[in-house]
C-alpha cells in the first residue's frame, strides 16, 4: 500500500486535458510545497516532470502543469498527444524521507 | 548533466546480501546541492525510496527498510552503494539511483534500472 493515493487509470482523447489527483496528509502533501511528479513509459525509467508543486524543468512541455489544495495534488495535462500515454507517479518529502503514489496509468483514447 | 549507470549482480539468493553500485559521470557526487539515491520498483508496481546519502556521508533511509539498508559513497570514484540484506522474493525489483535536488528531494536524473531478481 502506496502512502500517497492515486487513482489506477484515467483516459482521455486527443486535444482533451485531463487531470490525476494524488491524496496525502498533513505529514507530506500539505506539510511541504515539495510535490513532484514523474512520467514512465513501459521499461523505461521515470523522467521528472514537475516539481516543488507546480515547477517545470527545462525541457518539459507547458502542457503539463501541477497544484497543490490542502493535502491533494493534481498533475493536469491538456492537449493531450498519443505520446502522453504513460505511467504517471507523485512523490512527496515526508520529513527526511519520501513518499510515492501508486502511479496512474494514463491512455490516450 | 549527469548521467548515472547502476551496476551488480542481476541474481541474489534468498537470505543474502544485494550489493549495487551506481557510477556517476558529467557531475561529481560532493556537490552541496544534491543527494544520490536509490528508488526501486517491483515488477507491476509502484515506486518505492530506499534512501539517499549526501556528500558529507549523512544519510536517511526508508523507515521500513532501515533495518537492513546501507548507503555508502566512494568519492575517489565518483559512485555510490546499496547493500541490502536478508533478501527475501520481496526484494526483486527493477532498481535505480537517481540524483535528487538538495530541496525536495525530488529526482532530476535517474540511472536506466537495473533488474534485481531474488531466487535460489
Amino acid at each position: 500500500q502506496s502512502a500517497l493515493t492515486q487513482p489506477a487509470s484515467v483516459s482521455g482523447s486527443p486535444g482533451q486535458s485531463i487531470t490525476i489527483s494524488c491524496t496525502g496528509t498533513s505529514g507530506d502533501i500539505s506539510g511541504y510545497n515539495y510535490v513532484s511528479w514523474y512520467q514512465q513509459h513501459p521499461g523505461k525509467a521515470p523522467k521528472l516532470m514537475i516539481y516543488d508543486v507546480s515547477n517545470r524543468p527545462s525541457g518539459v512541455s507547458n502542457r503539463f502543469s501541477g497544484s497543490k489544495s490542502g493535502n491533494t495534488a493534481s498533475l493536469t495535462i491538456s492537449g493531450l498527444q498519443a505520446e502522453d500515454e504513460a505511467d504517471y507517479y507523485c512523490g512527496s518529502y515526508a520529513g527526511s524521507h519520501v513518499v510515492f503514489g501508486g502511479g496512474t496509468k494514463l491512455t490516450v483514447l | 548533466q549527469p548521467q548515472l549507470q547502476e551496476s551488480g549482480p542481476g541474481l541474489v539468493k534468498p537470505s543474502e546480501t544485494l550489493s549495487l553500485t551506481c557510477t556517476v559521470s558529467g557531475g561529481s557526487i560532493t556537490s552541496s546541492s544534491f543527494y544520490w539515491g536509490w528508488i526501486r520498483q517491483p515488477p507491476g508496481k509502484g515506486l518505492e525510496w530506499i534512501g539517499n546519502i549526501y556528500y558529507s556521508g549523512t544519510t536517511f533511509y526508508n523507515p521500513s527498510l532501515k533495518s537492513r539498508v546501507t548507503i555508502s559513497e566512494d568519492t575517489s570514484k565518483n559512485q555510490f552503494s546499496l547493500k541490502l540484506n536478508s533478501v527475501t522474493a520481496a526484494d526483486t525489483a527493477v532498481y535505480y539511483c537517481a540524483r535528487l535536488r538538495w530541496s525536495g528531494w525530488y529526482g532530476d536524473y535517474w540511472g536506466q534500472g537495473t533488474l534485481v531478481t531474488v531466487s535460489s
